[in-house]
């Protein structure tokens, strides 16, 4: 069975500073990734994803992520965050098979507090 | 249209009321999910719809109660929930087998008294 790890359940930086948020994932062969956002009170907003392809994605609001297939990876980054960035983080997976049992599977979240 | 629309946005209910969340959405995605989100946690599945037929139910207690009458609607059930139910309840749908990705609605808080 898939899962999901991220490690760092809350990370704080200032404005301006680099962040890596990690993602860690478990699958026999490489699932669908993507990378969720959560602002306080409201639903989930896909960042970006890796299906297939470069293992570069660029998505929305200057994030990145870089799948690594060796290291079962997907860490999100971002060169410098804002303050409006201050949101929940998830990593998620879901089987490429897909079909009737298509399922997305959320890590446990990481919280980025961004300080002024 | 690229949205999932949740309605309603905020409940109250009592343990003996019946109520129903809806979710709407006109993609054209065939597959239609119900998850739940406690406070400080990830969203668990309850559900999985796709192509109007149930695919998926996580073990989810017979007091929450899905229905998908149409390719774009989807709906919840809730009948004699306890407090412990109370969190926010998302919906989504994605094209199978979502490569694409799932689009999320906001949500509906639900308290149950």
């Amino acid at each position: 069975a898939q899962s999901v790890t991220q490690l760092g359940s809350h990370v704080s930086v200032s404005e301006g500073a680099l962040v890596l948020l990690r993602c860690n994932y478990s699958s026999s062969v490489p699932p669908y990734l993507f990378w969720y956002v959560q602002y306080p009170n409201q639903g989930l907003q896909l960042l970006l994803k890796y299906t297939t392809g470069a293992t570069l994605v660029k998505g929305i609001n200057g994030f990145e992520a870089e799948f690594n297939k060796s290291q079962t990876s997907f860490h999100l980054r971002k060169p410098s965050v804002h303050i409006s960035d201050t949101a929940e983080y998830f990593c998620a997976v879901s089987e490429p098979w897909g079909g009737a049992t298509n399922k997305l599977i959320f890590g446990t979240g990481t919280l980025l507090a961004v300080q002024p | 249209d690229t949205e999932v629309t949740q309605t309603p946005k905020h409940l109250v209910m009592g343990m003996t009321n019946k109520k129903s969340l809806k979710c709407e959405q006109h993609m054209g995605h065939r597959a239609m999910y119900w998850y739940k989100q406690k406070a400080k946690k990830p969203p668990e599945l309850m559900f999985v719809y796709s192509y109007e037929k149930l695919s998926i139910n996580e073990s989810v207690p017979s007091r929450f109660s899905p229905e998908c009458p149409n390719s774009s609607l989807l709906n919840l059930h809730l009948h004699a929930l306890q407090p412990e139910d109370s969190a926010l309840y998302l919906c989504a749908s994605s094209q199978t087998p979502g490569a694409d990705g799932y689009t999320f609605g906001s949500g509906t808080r639900l308290t149950v008294v």
